[in-house]
């Protein structure tokens, strides 16, 4: 069964600094994809950014990047010059075709000014 | 617009009742997702569906029901609510590499 594990429960960062936020999965397949989800105060699931396992290269979506390293099973999010408004719960989420996905736990980001 | 709906976002219950939450999507997906989302916490897997007429349990199917008679619709019956059953609740469809979340729906019971 796929696991997907984000190791960081909370993190805190000044504002413009860069945090990255891990997560790690556990799969035997080959062709998948893998989320990232934004989850402010409002409860609304925001999708950040989204990542195909067959790509090599890393997603980006304007302050928003990935590492992903398929060999490793991991798929760390960056968020470069962070905002204020990036204070949220982030998601790892991991899907196979259209299967079941599976969530992480969690990380509670919040930026300092 | 093309999504998934919920519907209520809101509601009361009193220890006992039983209330549906509804789900539809309009995007002919086959896979269809109950999640609740307790206070801080992350999301668990109530129910899912791979499509019409076939429905499987998740981590905490306990104290629910669904039902899945159409593509589009995926009904979650809460029988004799509890206070455990206090939480947010999503509903989310799939895609090969897409997915779809409602807004939530916020169930208290009291």
């Amino acid at each position: 069964a796929q696991t997907v594990t984000q190791s960081q429960p909370e993190m805190s960062v000044q504002e413009a600094e860069t945090v990255t936020l891990s997560c790690t999965y556990d799969t035997s397949e080959s062709n998948y994809y893998l989320f990232w989800y934004k989850q402010p105060p409002s409860r609304q699931m925001i999708l950040v950014i989204r990542q195909e396992a067959y790509k090599q290269q890393n997603a980006t979506e304007n302050r928003f990047s990935v590492n992903f390293q398929k060999a490793a099973k991991s798929f760390s999010l960056k968020i470069s010059d962070s905002q204020l408004g990036d204070t949220a719960m982030y998601f790892c989420a991991f899907i196979q075709g259209a299967q079941k996905l599976v969530f992480g736990q969690g990380t509670r980001l919040t930026i300092n000014p | 617009n093309a999504g998934v709906t919920q519907t209520p976002k809101f509601r009361i219950l009193k220890i006992g009742q039983s209330m549906t939450l509804q789900c539809a999507q309009d995007m002919n997906h086959n896979y269809m997702y109950w999640y609740r989302q307790d206070p801080g916490m992350g999301l668990k897997l109530i129910y899912y569906s791979v499509g019409a007429g076939i429905t499987d349990k998740g981590e905490v199917p306990n104290g629910y029901n669904v039902s899945r008679s159409t593509t589009e619709d995926f009904p979650l019956r809460l029988e004799l609510a509890a206070p455990s059953q206090t939480s947010v609740y999503f509903c989310a469809s799939s895609y090969p590499g897409e997915l779809f979340f409602g807004e939530g729906s916020r169930l208290t019971v009291l």
